[in-house]
């Protein structure tokens, strides 16, 4: 099992341009997250899907939108990117959407925008 | 609201020495508690976490936390810590009732040094 993977691992974009993050489960999971982490500030969640063909606004959705394709890949896009979206993403997905469960992070994309 | 704090941004200590990560949260509602860590370049895996019944929890890599209700706090401790115990270690907490959301402290950065 690959477990969650993201990609790409690395990105620079200039102001304006768009990009798509892509993240994909194989563990079966019904629920899948989208954060991103900023120095000193922890994880935040800009986005959630708690199953396949439902998704939820987050802590940061601002300038954010994504799509859950199917139950194993969950899209992140930027349409038009900001210097203030300079950060570390991370996917996780979720066996259920419970306060209990575990989630399975991703190994992050890390972003810059110029 | 739920918060999470981590007051020590880093904590260095020898190898083989023991360490204590402090987490402190605040809750209207009764929490379910988090320990995730993260290692250079990777995503966050489950540590450990509780959610019920003892309040001394044990995890993974020799890692034990007690929940402590009284003082809401959920600190972070090993006997002995090694090299590879180097990482960024995230306390986080999420309502019982019927919320998803983990709320993430801003992490600890712990440093081990032959």
């Amino acid at each position: 099992n690959a477990g969650v993977t993201q990609t790409p691992k690395f990105q620079v974009l200039k102001t304006g341009q768009s990009m798509t993050l892509q993240c994909a489960q194989d563990m079966n999971h019904n629920s899948m997250y989208w954060y991103r982490q900023d120095p000193g500030m922890g994880l935040r969640l800009i986005y959630y899907s708690a199953s396949e063909g439902t998704t939820d606004k987050g802590e940061v959705p601002n300038g954010y939108n994504v799509s859950r394709l199917n139950k194993r890949e969950f899209s992140l896009r930027l349409e038009s990117a900001a210097p203030s979206q300079t950060s570390v993403y991370f996917c996780a997905s979720s066996e259920i959407r419970g306060p209990a469960d575990t989630q399975y992070f991703g190994p992050g994309t890390r972003l810059t925008v110029l | 609201a739920q918060s999470v704090t981590q007051l020590d941004s880093q904590v260095p200590v020898f190898e083989e020495a023991p360490v204590e990560l402090r987490c402190n949260y605040s809750s209207s509602v009764s929490v379910y508690l988090f320990w995730y860590v993260q290692y250079p370049n990777q995503g966050l895996q489950l540590l450990l976490k509780y959610l019920s019944g003892s309040t001394l929890v044990k995890g993974i890599n020799g890692f034990e936390a007690e929940f402590n209700k009284s003082q809401t706090s959920f600190h972070l401790r090993k006997p002995s810590v090694h090299i590879s115990d180097t990482a960024e270690y995230f306390c986080a907490v999420s309502r019982m009732d019927s919320s998803y959301k983990l709320i993430f402290g801003s992490g600890t950065r712990l440093l081990v040094r032959p």
